[in-house]
């Protein structure tokens, strides 16, 4: 069965500190995605990455980073010098490829809540 | 408007009433979701629709009924609600195709409180 495990309910860090969020995933598939996504306080789900099973390769995009290792089933995030603004509930999901043009659907974390101190 | 939009952003009812959630992508996309998140508990998706048509219903009782005119178009009609429907309720879309899942893009949800 296909789940999502976000260990870290609360992390708190002061501004310009690193910080990880974990994230470790269970599937059976060969092929599949795992997504990350930010809640702010406002309630929508800002879109971060989308990476395929096939896709070991890190990626960078500005202060973002992710660790994608299959050996681990871990695609954790990190973000360098942690800025207020990135105080949020941060999700990490999983779908499984669709079949046939099957629509995908997402499995979701319980995700982390990240507070940010001036 | 851009992206996903959802109305009302919030909703208070009772649980006699009978109230509609509406969720407009302005996306080109062709799929639409609904997804509920209580506190405390992993998102769950509730139905999904592709190209108009239901192609998934994740055992959600009766009294919530989805509707999609078009493939801009989500409805979510809620009658004889419990107070345990008290929630986030969010809109996505994406673009499917064969081949994999899409991101899906999600709205800015609608926070409903059952008295």
């Amino acid at each position: 069965a296909q789940k999502v495990t976000q260990a870290q309910t609360e992390i708190s860090v002061v501004e310009k500190e690193d910080v990880t969020l974990d994230c470790v995933y269970e599937t059976r598939d060969t092929t599949y995605y795992l997504f990350w996504y930010k809640q702010p306080p406002s309630g929508e789900l800002v879109f971060l990455i989308r990476r395929n099973s096939f896709d070991e390769q890190n990626e960078i995009s500005g202060r973002y980073s992710w660790n994608f290792q299959k050996s681990t089933s871990s695609f954790n995030f990190t973000i360098t010098a942690s800025q207020v603004v990135d105080s949020a509930v941060y999700f990490c999901a999983l779908s499984e490829a669709g079949y046939g043009g099957a629509t995908n659907k997402l499995i979701f974390g319980t995700g982390t809540l990240l507070a940010v101190q001036p | 408007e851009t992206g996903v939009t959802q109305t009302p952003r919030h909703l208070v009812m009772g649980m006699t009433n009978k109230k509609s959630l509406k969720c407009e992508q302005h996306l080109g996309h062709n799929a639409m979701y609904w997804y509920k998140q209580s506190a405390k508990k992993p998102l769950e998706l509730m139905f999904v629709y592709n190209f108009k048509e239901q192609t998934e219903n994740n055992s959600v009782p009766s009294r919530f009924s989805p509707e999609c005119p078009n493939s801009s178009h989500l409805f979510l009609h809620l009658h004889t609600l419990q107070p345990e429907d008290s929630a986030l309720y969010l809109c996505a879309s994406s673009q499917e195709r064969a081949g994999g899942p899409n991101t899906q893009y999600f709205g800015p949800g609608t926070r409903l409180t059952v008295l």
